[in-house]
């Protein structure tokens, strides 16, 4: 069965450090994946998407993500959080082989602390 | 483009009462998904929508629930009765064809609901 799992439900981390969120992913068949941001009390924005082009995905606000094949993981990184970026993150996957939803992973609150 | 559109932003309704959430897709979208969304069960797929048509719902909890697309412009989704562990936000996205696979979607504000 196709899934997506995100190690760790809170991620806490000083402004100015390294921010990482793991996502992995289950599939047979080649998967599209995505990155959302939620921010308090706002729907969920796209963050960045994964669609078989280059492995490496720049999104908005400075973050970016990497597929890794080998190791079914999408995790996405920023080199210095800020304080705005507090907020919760969802990694999603769809697949090409028709099955036609997004499966959403169950979400990273990050924090960021002065 | 305004986006999606859901509305009321806020509801608070007592136990018993029918509840009638509302979402206007993007023009051109041809998807439309409604979600829910709890501290306990995280974001969770209520049912979706091509070309108006319920494709799957195997994600409304009860027959409380149902959801209707009388036209490519709207959506409602209604809870008849409510009841308290329906409190949740809910929200309605939408997608272009195979937009889902590329693009991913685009999410309302959502609606929080409130049933005391």
């Amino acid at each position: 069965a196709q899934s997506v799992t995100q190690l760790g439900s809170h991620v806490s981390v000083s402004e100015g450090a390294l921010v990482l969120l793991r996502c992995n992913y289950s599939s047979s068949v080649p998967p599209y994946l995505f990155w959302y941001v939620q921010y308090p009390n706002q729907g969920l924005q796209l963050l960045l998407k994964y669609t078989s082009a280059a492995t490496l995905v720049k999104g908005i606000n400075g973050f970016e993500a990497e597929f890794k094949k080998s190791e079914t993981s999408f995790h996405l990184t920023k080199p210095s959080a800020h304080m705005s970026d507090a907020a919760e993150y969802f990694c999603a996957v769809s697949f090409s082989g028709g099955y036609n939803k997004l499966i959403f992973g169950a979400g990273t609150r990050l924090a960021v602390h002065p | 483009d305004a986006g999606v559109i859901q509305s009321p932003r806020h509801e608070v309704t007592e136990m018993g009462q029918e509840v009638t959430l509302r979402c206007k897709p993007i023009s051109g979208h041809d998807y439309l998904f409604w979600y829910r969304q709890t501290m306990m069960r995280g974001l969770e797929l209520l049912i979706y929508f091509n070309n108006n048509v319920p494709i799957d719902d195997s994600g409304m909890p009860e027959d409380r629930f149902s959801a209707k697309m009388p036209n490519a412009s709207f959506s409602t989704l209604k809870i008849q009765p409510s009841e308290p562990r329906d409190s949740a936000v809910y929200f309605c996205a939408s997608s272009t064809k195979g937009g889902f696979r590329g693009n991913g979607y685009t999410f309302g504000s959502g609606t929080r609901l409130t049933v005391v």
